[in-house]
């Protein structure tokens, strides 16, 4: 079976460009997160959805940041415009969630390496 | 609030020998899961064993066992018989409540030959 699929692996770009980042979750998975890591601030959660809507994105740095999930299997990140800060490395990842919260594995993409000059 | 505690920063086994990499963590939901990632210096960040706060049996998972204490809230990985293709560094993870994950800063395993 397939796993989370991103894309694209490696993107560089300058500041002030706009930046798309995407991903397939697992066939049959309902949940789908986004999470940055930087050595600074290790792995944190940008936003989530559950069944394709926007659950919690608390983590989402500003506004220039948006996420979308049009359908079950495919999921945008987008910064725009992108800054330095933004240079990093952003997972997908995705669950399945049959109702018990603590026990849904969460199953991470390759992830994309980021960097902003 | 949640919380996830990794104290060693980085540690050394020799090849065969068993590790232990401890997790702390701190949450006021009843019900949580606790769970190890590896990512190796590749960087995919690989799942390897998952603990429900109400599982009474230690998790394993092949070489991988988690040290569950409830009570002192620690979810210690051990990993037997240690590999070169162990080292990697290793993430715990509490889910509770909200389902995303927060993670613990890791351990960074190096594993000798």
């Amino acid at each position: 079976d397939a796993g989370v699929i991103q894309s694209p692996r490696h993107e560089v770009t300058e500041m002030g460009q706009e930046v798309t980042l995407r991903c397939k979750p697992i066939s049959g998975h309902n949940s789908l997160f986004w999470y940055r890591q930087t050595m600074m601030r290790g792995l944190e959660l940008l936003i989530y959805f559950n069944n394709n809507v926007p659950i919690d994105d608390s983590g989402m740095p500003e506004d220039r940041f948006s996420a979308k999930m049009p359908n079950a299997s495919f999921s945008t990140l987008k910064i725009q415009p992108s800054e330095p800060r933004d240079s990093a490395v952003y997972f997908c990842a995705s669950s399945f969630s049959g109702g018990g919260a603590s026990g849904e594995t969460q199953y991470f993409g390759p992830g994309t390496r980021l960097l902003v000059l | 609030a949640q919380k996830i505690t990794q104290t060693q920063p980085g540690m050394f086994v020799q090849e065969k020998e068993a590790v232990t990499l401890d997790c702390t963590y701190d949450t006021s939901d009843q019900s949580y899961g606790l769970f190890w990632y590896k990512q190796p210096s590749s960087g995919e960040m690989i799942f390897l064993i998952y603990q429900g706060s109400y599982d009474e049996q230690n998790a394993t998972e092949g070489r991988y066992s988690l040290n569950f204490q409830k009570a002192r809230k620690s979810a210690n990985l051990v990993i037997s018989a240690s590999q070169l293709g162990d080292s990697a560094m290793y993430f715990c993870a509490l889910s509770g409540s909200a389902r995303q994950l927060t993670f613990g800063s890791g351990t960074q395993l190096t594993v000798l030959p």
